[in-house]
Protein backbone atom coordinates (compact mmCIF):
# COMPACT_ATOMS: atom_id res chain seq x y z
CA UNK A 1 0.00 0.00 0.00
CA UNK A 2 1.78 3.30 -1.38
CA UNK A 3 2.04 5.91 1.97
CA UNK A 4 3.05 9.36 1.00
CA UNK A 5 3.18 11.43 4.56
CA UNK A 6 3.41 14.87 4.85
CA UNK A 7 5.28 16.29 7.88
CA UNK A 8 1.95 18.90 9.07
CA UNK A 9 -1.64 18.77 8.96
CA UNK A 10 -2.04 21.96 10.01
CA UNK A 11 0.88 24.89 10.26
CA UNK A 12 0.39 28.60 10.77
CA UNK A 13 3.35 31.30 9.96
CA UNK A 14 3.98 34.67 9.96
CA UNK A 15 4.56 36.91 6.62
CA UNK A 16 7.84 36.88 6.14
CA UNK A 17 8.93 33.73 7.18
CA UNK A 18 10.89 30.64 5.26
CA UNK A 19 8.52 28.05 5.23
CA UNK A 20 9.13 24.29 4.65
CA UNK A 21 6.85 21.57 3.62
CA UNK A 22 8.16 18.08 3.87
CA UNK A 23 7.02 15.53 1.67
CA UNK A 24 8.18 11.57 2.28
CA UNK A 25 6.81 8.49 0.25
CA UNK A 26 8.25 4.79 0.98
CA UNK A 27 7.24 2.80 -2.40
CA UNK A 28 10.35 3.78 -4.57
CA UNK A 29 8.72 5.97 -7.05
CA UNK A 30 10.93 8.37 -8.74
CA UNK A 31 7.99 11.03 -9.80
CA UNK A 32 7.03 13.62 -6.97
CA UNK A 33 4.48 16.45 -7.42
CA UNK A 34 3.34 19.78 -4.83
CA UNK A 35 0.32 21.11 -5.68
CA UNK A 36 -1.61 23.71 -3.93
CA UNK A 37 -5.47 23.17 -3.65
CA UNK A 38 -8.07 26.25 -3.36
CA UNK A 39 -11.56 26.13 -3.83
CA UNK A 40 -12.89 26.85 -7.40
CA UNK A 41 -9.45 26.94 -8.49
CA UNK A 42 -9.12 23.05 -8.25
CA UNK A 43 -5.44 21.80 -7.89
CA UNK A 44 -2.37 23.77 -9.81
CA UNK A 45 0.79 22.36 -9.95
CA UNK A 46 3.44 24.25 -8.30
CA UNK A 47 6.57 21.83 -9.15
CA UNK A 48 7.44 18.49 -9.69
CA UNK A 49 10.75 15.87 -9.80
CA UNK A 50 11.16 13.06 -11.81
CA UNK A 51 14.21 12.25 -9.97
CA UNK A 52 16.76 13.34 -7.19
CA UNK A 53 17.95 16.93 -7.51
CA UNK A 54 16.18 17.17 -10.31
CA UNK A 55 13.06 19.67 -10.79
CA UNK A 56 10.43 21.41 -13.30
CA UNK A 57 8.24 24.29 -12.78
CA UNK A 58 4.52 23.69 -13.11
CA UNK A 59 1.73 26.10 -13.63
CA UNK A 60 2.26 28.40 -10.34
CA UNK A 61 6.39 28.08 -9.13
CA UNK A 62 6.58 31.83 -8.19
CA UNK A 63 7.49 32.60 -4.56
CA UNK A 64 8.20 28.69 -3.93
CA UNK A 65 11.54 26.67 -4.34
CA UNK A 66 11.91 23.05 -3.79
CA UNK A 67 14.15 20.35 -3.06
CA UNK A 68 14.50 16.34 -3.58
CA UNK A 69 18.37 15.63 -2.37
CA UNK A 70 16.95 11.80 -1.76
CA UNK A 71 14.29 10.04 -3.66
CA UNK A 72 11.89 9.46 -1.15
CA UNK A 73 11.86 13.22 0.07
CA UNK A 74 10.59 16.18 -1.88
CA UNK A 75 10.35 19.24 0.04
CA UNK A 76 8.63 23.16 -0.91
CA UNK A 77 9.97 25.82 0.23
CA UNK A 78 8.38 29.69 0.76
CA UNK A 79 11.18 32.06 0.70
CA UNK A 80 9.23 34.51 2.22
CA UNK A 81 5.93 33.44 3.18
CA UNK A 82 2.62 35.87 1.96
CA UNK A 83 -0.73 35.77 2.95
CA UNK A 84 -1.86 34.80 -0.78
CA UNK A 85 0.49 31.59 0.30
CA UNK A 86 -2.56 30.63 2.23
CA UNK A 87 -3.79 27.69 1.14
CA UNK A 88 -4.07 23.45 1.29
CA UNK A 89 -0.84 21.90 0.10
CA UNK A 90 -0.86 18.69 -1.71
CA UNK A 91 2.28 16.22 -1.90
CA UNK A 92 1.70 13.65 -4.71
CA UNK A 93 4.43 10.50 -6.29
CA UNK A 94 4.58 7.89 -8.98
CA UNK A 95 6.21 5.82 -11.04
CA UNK A 96 6.28 5.70 -14.92
CA UNK A 97 5.58 2.61 -15.80
CA UNK A 98 3.09 1.59 -13.35
CA UNK A 99 -0.44 2.93 -14.29
CA UNK A 100 1.82 6.01 -15.26
CA UNK A 101 0.38 9.24 -14.22
CA UNK A 102 -1.84 7.74 -11.38
CA UNK A 103 -0.44 9.56 -8.95
CA UNK A 104 -0.80 9.02 -5.05
CA UNK A 105 -1.80 12.27 -2.86
CA UNK A 106 -0.38 12.71 0.76
CA UNK A 107 -3.15 13.92 3.63
CA UNK A 108 -2.26 17.48 3.18
CA UNK A 109 -0.83 20.66 4.70
CA UNK A 110 -3.03 23.28 5.57
CA UNK A 111 -0.66 26.43 5.89
CA UNK A 112 -1.92 29.65 7.49
CA UNK A 113 0.29 32.62 6.76
CA UNK A 114 -0.86 35.55 8.66
CA UNK B 1 -1.89 23.55 -24.30
CA UNK B 2 -3.71 20.88 -21.90
CA UNK B 3 -6.85 22.14 -20.21
CA UNK B 4 -9.69 20.08 -18.01
CA UNK B 5 -13.11 21.84 -17.33
CA UNK B 6 -15.60 20.81 -15.10
CA UNK B 7 -18.69 23.52 -15.45
CA UNK B 8 -19.99 22.71 -12.18
CA UNK B 9 -19.25 23.30 -9.31
CA UNK B 10 -21.71 22.19 -7.04
CA UNK B 11 -24.44 19.36 -8.14
CA UNK B 12 -26.72 18.06 -5.34
CA UNK B 13 -29.13 15.40 -6.32
CA UNK B 14 -31.44 13.43 -4.12
CA UNK B 15 -30.92 9.80 -3.13
CA UNK B 16 -31.03 7.40 -5.01
CA UNK B 17 -31.39 9.74 -8.20
CA UNK B 18 -29.07 9.31 -11.59
CA UNK B 19 -25.51 11.20 -11.11
CA UNK B 20 -23.65 12.67 -14.19
CA UNK B 21 -20.47 14.97 -13.50
CA UNK B 22 -19.23 16.65 -16.43
CA UNK B 23 -15.57 16.74 -17.65
CA UNK B 24 -14.31 18.02 -20.65
CA UNK B 25 -11.11 18.37 -22.07
CA UNK B 26 -8.48 19.71 -24.56
CA UNK B 27 -5.81 17.89 -25.69
CA UNK B 28 -4.08 17.59 -29.42
CA UNK B 29 -2.65 13.73 -28.84
CA UNK B 30 -4.26 10.53 -27.61
CA UNK B 31 -5.39 11.58 -23.90
CA UNK B 32 -5.49 9.32 -21.04
CA UNK B 33 -8.26 10.36 -18.28
CA UNK B 34 -8.98 10.34 -15.06
CA UNK B 35 -11.31 10.92 -12.21
CA UNK B 36 -10.63 11.36 -8.42
CA UNK B 37 -12.09 11.67 -5.49
CA UNK B 38 -11.64 13.42 -2.28
CA UNK B 39 -14.17 12.27 0.52
CA UNK B 40 -14.35 14.59 3.65
CA UNK B 41 -11.44 15.05 5.52
CA UNK B 42 -9.79 12.12 3.73
CA UNK B 43 -6.89 12.51 0.92
CA UNK B 44 -7.38 12.48 -2.47
CA UNK B 45 -7.66 9.15 -4.45
CA UNK B 46 -8.21 8.03 -7.91
CA UNK B 47 -11.82 6.69 -8.69
CA UNK B 48 -11.06 5.21 -11.93
CA UNK B 49 -9.05 6.01 -15.62
CA UNK B 50 -10.43 5.30 -18.57
CA UNK B 51 -8.00 2.54 -20.01
CA UNK B 52 -9.53 0.14 -17.21
CA UNK B 53 -12.97 0.42 -18.02
CA UNK B 54 -14.33 -0.88 -15.17
CA UNK B 55 -16.80 0.40 -12.75
CA UNK B 56 -16.02 1.61 -9.14
CA UNK B 57 -18.44 2.33 -6.34
CA UNK B 58 -21.28 1.88 -8.95
CA UNK B 59 -19.29 4.74 -11.42
CA UNK B 60 -18.43 4.46 -14.68
CA UNK B 61 -16.94 7.17 -17.03
CA UNK B 62 -16.64 6.78 -20.85
CA UNK B 63 -14.36 8.84 -23.00
CA UNK B 64 -15.94 10.13 -26.06
CA UNK B 65 -13.63 11.38 -28.35
CA UNK B 66 -15.80 13.51 -30.64
CA UNK B 67 -17.18 15.63 -27.68
CA UNK B 68 -13.53 15.58 -26.25
CA UNK B 69 -15.68 14.47 -22.65
CA UNK B 70 -15.02 12.07 -20.05
CA UNK B 71 -18.32 12.54 -17.84
CA UNK B 72 -18.78 10.23 -14.65
CA UNK B 73 -22.10 8.53 -14.13
CA UNK B 74 -24.04 6.50 -11.41
CA UNK B 75 -27.27 5.37 -11.75
CA UNK B 76 -28.37 6.00 -8.56
CA UNK B 77 -26.90 7.86 -5.97
CA UNK B 78 -25.80 6.75 -2.50
CA UNK B 79 -25.59 9.42 0.38
CA UNK B 80 -22.06 8.11 0.51
CA UNK B 81 -21.54 9.62 -2.66
CA UNK B 82 -21.29 13.15 -1.25
CA UNK B 83 -17.53 14.53 -1.88
CA UNK B 84 -15.10 16.64 -3.92
CA UNK B 85 -14.69 15.52 -7.89
CA UNK B 86 -11.60 16.22 -9.87
CA UNK B 87 -11.73 15.08 -13.71
CA UNK B 88 -7.71 14.94 -14.49
CA UNK B 89 -6.12 14.82 -17.92
CA UNK B 90 -2.26 13.06 -18.41
CA UNK B 91 0.32 14.38 -20.27
CA UNK B 92 4.05 14.59 -20.53
CA UNK B 93 4.11 16.93 -16.78
CA UNK B 94 1.86 15.11 -15.39
CA UNK B 95 -1.49 15.43 -14.61
CA UNK B 96 -3.62 18.39 -15.34
CA UNK B 97 -7.03 18.29 -13.00
CA UNK B 98 -10.29 20.32 -13.59
CA UNK B 99 -11.37 22.70 -10.65
CA UNK B 100 -14.19 20.27 -9.50
CA UNK B 101 -17.20 19.22 -8.45
CA UNK B 102 -18.60 19.41 -5.33
CA UNK B 103 -21.43 16.57 -5.09
CA UNK B 104 -23.97 16.33 -2.55
CA UNK B 105 -26.39 13.82 -2.21
CA UNK B 106 -29.32 14.50 -0.33
CA UNK B 107 -31.60 11.96 1.39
Amino acid sequence: DVKVTQSSRYLVKRTGEKVFLECVQDMDHENMFWYRQDPGLGLRLIYFSYDVKMKEKGDIPEGYSVSREKKERFSLILESASTNQTSMYLCASSSPGQGADEQYFGPGTRLTVT
Amino acid sequence: AQRVTQPEKLLSVFKGAPVELKCNYSYSGSPELFWYVQYSRQRLQLLLRHISRESIKGFTADLNKGETSFHLKKPFAQEEDSAMYYCALGGADGLTFGKGTHLIIQP
